[in-house]
């Protein structure tokens, strides 16, 4: 079975652009989390997606939003780029439905660079 | 912020079992106990979980304190490849945001 997959792996943006990330779940998986990882803050979670609807959300400016297709695939947009922005974006897909067994299998991430 | 403590650092001679302790003292009943390990700039790797049971799978044993509050996370042989930044999060089942602190970096040592 394929692992979840992102892209693109790496991007190069200026200030006050905006960039899409697409993360393609592990088949069957219908939740889909995104965080994003600096070496500042850590591990940081954005949002979950599940069955299309934003199930759980993070502190995060309005600037990071995202959604999900019927398809369970996410994207998640970051309008106005700042510099802060630059880092690993990591998206996470999970089964959701049963109770013990729910582990989150993540992406190899979108390296962002803001410059 | 994160619901666990762990020590910053260990070191582990190769071959020897690889001990990695994590302090959830605020663990509510319904959390779940999740270990994660990121290997330089790969995205995070799953590698067992539980609730109050000890668990163990191919990778890692997990022991839980009885009382909750405290849980380890046994590599039997480390090797080389196991040197990683491994993550105890608390969380409850169903609940996909989670919350990651500084973590445990393992330096397996030849």
């Amino acid at each position: 079975k394929a692992g979840v997959t992102q892209t693109p792996r790496y991007l190069i943006k200026t200030r006050g652009q905006q960039v899409t990330l697409s993360c393609s779940p592990i088949s069957g998986h219908r939740s889909v989390s995104w965080y994003q990882q600096t070496p500042g803050q850590g591990l940081q979670f954005l949002f979950e997606y599940f069955s299309e609807t934003q199930r759980n959300k993070g502190n995060f400016p309005g600037r990071f939003s995202g959604r999900q297709f019927s398809n369970s695939r996410s994207e998640m947009n970051v309008s106005t780029l700042e510099l802060g922005d630059s880092a690993l974006y990591l998206c996470a897909s999970s089964l959701a439905t049963n109770p013990s067994y729910n582990e989150q299998f993540f992406g190899p991430g979108t390296r962002l660079t803001v410059l | 912020d994160a619901k666990t403590t762990q020590p910053p650092s260990m070191d582990c001679a190769e071959g020897r079992a690889a001990n990695l302790p994590c302090n959830h003292s605020t663990i509510s009943g319904n959390e779940y106990v999740y270990w994660y390990r990121q290997i330089h700039s790969q995205g995070p790797q799953y590698i067992i979980h539980g609730l109050k049971n000890n668990e163990t799978n191919e990778m890692a044993s997990l022991i839980i304190t009885e009382d909750r509050k405290s849980s380890t996370l046994i590599l039997p042989h480390a090797t080389l490849r196991d040197t990683a930044v491994y993550y105890c999060i608390v969380n409850v089942n169903y609940g996909q945001n989670f919350v990651f602190g500084p973590g445990t970096r393992l330096s397996v040592l030849p």
